[in-house]
């Protein structure tokens, strides 16, 4: 099983509301990523937790909260988005922390977000 | 800092070759690809991890010079399914755990 699940596809949310982006992997992986990706760009990393612990903040903005409550499971909390955070966000994981120097990492299908 | 990536759009017609450029000005410990289809999320086709190394995958190659902090991805005798955006994600040797992504280089194959 080489599948890394995320819920919802698809959330449409206003300024004020607070949602959560789920993602989960039953692989065993020890290296979790989110992603960002807007249309026509490349995916851009926002956080990595390795080992559950939060290794990397690529300096987001504190309206997304990350949170891993255990090994297969990784959320994105959000509250009081813009609509720039519109975008495609990507849940990957990879074997161990520092394991892209040797092995892949897997992406989830993504969450399509729309802040109105 | 994000890598370079050449050419930004090609078409092919079925059959055709292709090259895409990928290039740091980091000194790097890794190069990964990917193919991302519309609407998807990004599809893993490689990794090259030393200087030199050259890697296959069915009819794509790749090849990473790390003295010169670049890769190319070679496509051969393309099929419609090679359509898609093809990414170089680079980590450099001072960055761990992180893999930058390049712009992207949009490949179209026509019957």
């Amino acid at each position: 099983d080489t599948e890394v699940t995320q819920t919802p596809k698809h959330l449409v949310m206003g300024m004020t509301n607070k949602k959560s982006l789920k993602c989960e992997q039953h692989m065993g992986h020890r290296a979790m990523y989110w992603y960002k990706q807007k249309a026509k760009k490349p995916p851009e990393l926002m956080f990595v937790y390795s080992y559950e612990k939060l290794s990397i903040n690529e300096s987001v903005p504190s309206r997304f909260s990350p949170e891993c409550p255990n090994s297969s499971l990784l959320n994105l909390h959000l509250h009081a988005l813009q609509p720039e955070d519109s975008a495609l966000y990507l849940c990957a994981s990879s074997r161990l922390p520092g394991g892209l120097r040797t092995d892949t990492q897997y992406f989830g299908p993504g969450t399509r977000l729309t802040v109105l | 800092q994000q890598p370079v990536q050449s050419p930004q759009a090609v078409i092919l017609r079925e059959g055709e070759d292709a090259v895409i450029n990928c290039s740091s000005s980091k000194a790097l410990y890794s190069v990964h690809w990917y193919r991302q289809k519309h609407g998807e999320a990004p599809v893993f086709l490689m990794i090259l991890l030393k200087g030199g190394e050259q890697k296959g995958h069915e009819k794509i190659s790749a090849s990473f010079n790390e003295k010169k902090q670049q890769s190319s991805l070679y496509l051969t005798a393309s099929q419609l399914s090679y359509s898609g955006t093809y990414f170089c994600g680079t980590e450099s040797k001072t960055s761990y755990d992180k893999v930058i992504f390049g712009p992207g280089t949009s490949l179209s194959v026509i019957p």
